[in-house]
């Protein structure tokens, strides 16, 4: 079956470095992958939609220049979170739907816990 | 390892039927389970989750150690229903979601 990787699962950094997150699709093709953020208690909200080739769809309220989302390849996205803070602290989850058809049902990448401190 | 297992890729209920939706989990501590819901285009939504032990929309959900299960179920079905369904579970620094449900409803 579809299977999407995360990397790394769990990550603890300075307030001001940044960290990256990379999210593999490991045996199919992700032409469009999406970023999660789940704080403490509370559901999985979108972030932004990353689209291989071209400019990721951030949601209403997600900061672009924050947080940097590169999808170079049709098996590669990447999350940056550039000069983190300790409000950033969360959990970062990826998925993405062989052949970017919903029907197909989404595969989700484990997630990344990420601790600012 | 699986660790959240929905066996039954696709549901076809008629309306007005009770559905029940299967997740079963295989995790060693104490885990907090959910379900998640996509209606067609529309964003992954939180449905609801055991520990809250709340009906959303008609559904509920028990979370039943002894079987290691968490299944949705909704005694009348309705049209709007149809969707796709999503077990998660968390743990420790994971997060992990079932393969899905989609469900259809017929009218």
């Amino acid at each position: 079956g579809a299977v999407v990787s995360q990397h790394p699962s769990w990550v603890i950094c300075k307030s001001g470095t940044s960290v990256k997150i990379e999210c593999r699709s490991l045996d199919f093709q992700a032409t469009t992958m999406f970023w999660y953020r789940q704080f403490p208690k509370q559901s999985l909200m979108l972030m932004a939609t990353s689209n291989e080739g071209s400019k990721a769809t951030y949601e209403q309220g997600v900061e672009k220049d924050k947080f940097l989302i590169n999808h170079a390849s049709l098996t590669l996205s990447t999350l940056t979170v550039t000069s983190a803070h300790p409000e950033d602290s969360s959990f970062y989850i990826c998925s993405a739907t062989p052949g970017g058809r919903q029907d197909y049902g989404y595969t989700f990448g484990s997630g990344t816990r990420l601790t600012v401190v | 390892a699986q660790r959240v297992t929905q066996p039954e890729k696709l549901l076809s209920v008629f309306k007005g039927a009770p559905v029940e939706l299967k997740c079963n989990y295989s995790y060693s501590g104490s885990p907090e389970l959910f379900w998640y819901v996509q209606y067609s285009r529309q964003r992954l939504q939180l449905l609801l989750r055991h520990i809250s032990r709340e009906s959303i929309k008609g559904f509920t959900a028990d979370l039943n150690k002894g079987e290691t299960s968490f299944h949705l179920k909704k005694p009348f079905a309705q049209e709007e229903d149809s969707a796709m369904y999503y077990c998660a579970l968390t743990g420790g620094n994971q997060f992990y979601f079932g393969t899905g449900t989609s469900l259809t409803v017929i009218p």
